[in-house]
């Protein structure tokens, strides 16, 4: 089965500085693999997707994210976090013929200023 | 687009009583899927549906919890009788298919926050 692991809890980084939050699965194939952002309130909002191809993939809000097979990640990267990117984080994966997005726990993130 | 539309945004309810979360997909979209989370369970799928029939309903918690699309721009998902442990925000998200196919991204409304005392 699926599974995804954010084995962040919490990060706090300072405006301005860069920021790389961790995504693991567990698939046998090559999933479809996703990052999604929640603000407080909101639903989810989605910041990149990797299907195939390059491994590098840029999303919205100057996100990017690597997938490596090598080490099962898929980690979410900015080069300098704004406040308003504090929010919570979550990694997802979908495997097989299903779409079924399996969720991690999440990566609550908190800029100082 | 007005995205995936939910109602209500928030609702309180007294333990027992019926609840009936409503969700408008994006036009056009054939997949939809209603979440919960939970600060215990985090985002959990509770069932979806493609081309209006449900494809998958594993992640039901139980007969308490009935979710129905009498076509492609409703569905509703039905808490009967409710608990206070039924408490969550439940978020609805549609797709223009399986994403095992066409690597279609999933769209989120804004979710209904249901308390239950």
């Amino acid at each position: 089965a699926q599974s995804v692991t954010q084995p962040d809890i919490h990060i706090t980084v300072s405006e301005g500085a860069s920021l790389e939050l961790r995504c693991n699965y567990s698939y046998g194939a090559t999933p479809y693999l996703f990052w999604y952002v929640q603000s407080p309130g909101q639903g989810l909002q989605l910041l990149l997707k990797y299907f195939s191809g390059d491994t590098l993939v840029q999303g919205i809000k100057g996100f990017e994210a690597e997938f490596k097979r090598s080490q099962s990640s898929f980690n979410l990267r900015k080069p300098s976090v704004h406040w308003s990117d504090a929010a919570e984080y979550f990694c997802a994966v979908i495997g097989g013929a299903t779409n079924k997005l399996i969720f991690g726990t999440g990566t609550l993130l908190a800029v100082q200023p | 687009d007005a995205g995936v539309i939910q109602s209500p945004r928030h609702e309180v309810t007294e333990m027992g009583q019926e609840v009936t979360l409503r969700c408008k997909p994006i036009s056009g979209h054939n997949s939809l899927f209603w979440y919960r989370q939970t600060m215990m369970r985090g985002l959990e799928l509770l069932i979806y549906f493609n081309n209006n029939v449900p494809i998958d309903d594993s992640g039901m918690p139980e007969d308490r919890f009935s979710a129905k699309m009498p076509n492609a721009s409703f569905s509703t998902l039905k808490i009967q009788p409710s608990e206070p442990r039924d408490s969550a925000v439940y978020f609805c998200a549609s797709s223009r298919g399986l994403a095992g196919e066409l690597g279609e991204t999933q769209y989120f409304g804004p979710g209904t926050r249901l308390l239950v005392l």
